[in-house]
This record gives C-alpha cells, sequence and structure tokens, in this order.
C-alpha cells in the first residue's frame, strides 16, 4: 500500500513571503514517480512537476522550487516571494509500479496582499 | 490543442438514479484515468482505460463502470447513486499506455450533486 500525507492543512502568509509546503509519502516499491499539483478555485488541477525515485537532484523552476529527500522520504515544495496568485490548494501525488495517482490530502496556500 | 474536455461541468441528480459522465483525451493521449473528488479532499482513484479496457482499478463498488472508444474517449458511468457519490469527478489523460513515466494531464471535471 501507498501513502501520501501533507500535514499542512491550510497556510497563510503576507505576499512576498516565502512558503515550504511539506508532503510525506511512503511506498515499498523501489521505482516510483513524485508529482505536485495545483488546483486553483476553478477546480482543474495543473501539473507542475515530476520526479523519479532516482533522481535525487533539487529542481528550480522559476519561484518554484523542489527538495526530493529519499532518506526521509519527503518531496517538499518552496514557493519563494509568494504572489496573491499562488492562492491555491497544492496536491502531493505518488505513482508506483501500477499507473494509479496516489494523493495527498492537501494544502491549502492563502496569499494575502 | 485543445486541453482535456469533460461534459456536463455539472450535474444534479436524485438517488437511486443512474448517470453518465464523459471525457475526451488531450491530443496524443491515449489513456485515460478517472478520479472522485470530494470537498475538502485529495482526489481518489476510480480506474484507467488503456486500449478500450479496464486496466487498473481503485477501491470503488461495481456501480461504477467506465468504457472507452476506439478514438481514445472515455465515460463513467455510475449506477444506484447515493448521496455519498456526491463529488467532482476528475478525468486525467497521458500518453504512452501503461508507461508509467508521464505525468497524467486533468480535465476541469464534473462537479455531481445526488439529492
Amino acid at each position: 500500500a501507498q501513502k501520501v500525507t501533507q500535514a499542512q492543512t491550510e497556510i497563510s502568509v503576507v505576499e512576498k513571503e516565502d512558503v515550504t509546503l511539506d508532503c510525506v509519502y511512503e511506498t515499498r516499491d523501489t521505482t516510483y514517480y513524485l508529482f505536485w499539483y495545483k488546483q486553483p478555485p476553478s477546480g482543474e488541477l495543473v501539473f507542475l512537476i515530476r520526479r523519479n525515485s532516482f533522481d535525487e537532484q533539487n529542481e528550480i523552476s522559476g519561484r518554484y522550487s523542489w527538495n526530493f529527500q529519499k532518506s526521509t522520504s519527503s518531496f517538499n515544495f518552496t514557493i519563494t516571494a509568494s504572489q496573491v496568485v499562488d492562492s491555491a490548494v497544492y496536491f502531493c501525488a505518488l505513482r508506483n509500479a501500477g499507473n494509479m495517482l496516489t494523493f495527498g490530502g492537501g494544502t491549502r496556500l492563502m496569499v494575502k496582499p | 490543442d485543445a486541453g482535456v474536455t469533460q461534459s456536463p461541468t455539472h450535474l444534479i441528480k436524485t438517488r437511486g438514479q443512474q448517470v453518465t459522465l464523459r471525457c475526451s483525451p488531450k491530443s496524443g493521449h491515449d489513456t485515460v484515468s478517472w478520479y472522485q473528488q470530494a470537498l475538502g479532499q485529495g482526489p481518489q482513484f476510480i480506474f484507467q482505460y488503456y486500449e478500450e479496457e479496464e486496466r487498473q482499478r481503485g477501491n470503488f463498488p461495481d456501480r461504477f463502470s467506465g468504457h472507452q472508444f476506439p478514438n481514445y474517449s472515455s465515460e463513467l458511468n455510475v449506477n444506484a447513486l447515493l448521496l455519498g457519490d456526491s463529488a467532482l469527478y476528475l478525468c486525467a489523460s497521458s500518453p504512452g499506455g501503461r508507461i508509467r513515466a508521464y505525468e497524467q494531464y486533468f480535465g476541469p471535471g464534473t462537479r455531481l450533486t445526488v439529492t
């Protein structure tokens, strides 16, 4: 069985603050893929990043960065200099031997002006 | 290039009725997955279709069934609706069949309300 835990249910920050969203996963597979999705109020899940279990290199894309640590089974997401448009629900997800995505419960991020 | 489309956008049904939701995958994608997202929760995997067959299924009862057509579009059918079936139903598509490396792209969802 696999599991994804996002312990932070809701986070509120003021614009321009940095914020980190935590994700911890459980799986018995040695090969797996981790994802982050953003869900704005419109409801559509927007793909942000994919990382496979063999690649622990951190990644930066503009104001977004991801820290994958296999030793702690974590895949954390940091937004630098947050903006109001970043307000959304963010989901971490795991995909292993099967083709199904297992999602965490999501973290609602509110960025206030 | 059109993304994943779903219809209808919203739907209201009565307990015991049956419903059919539709999904057209992103151009070039041949695999369709369906998810149920209850309010305030993460999406839960229902099943996945590839080559017109159900390839994997999550922990959902047989009341949930599906179909994939030769053009890769898909339908989700739910029979004997329960109040607990009220949720946002998301369709996702991906290329590459069983190759699990590819990310799934999601449609806007169908909001189903059962009264």
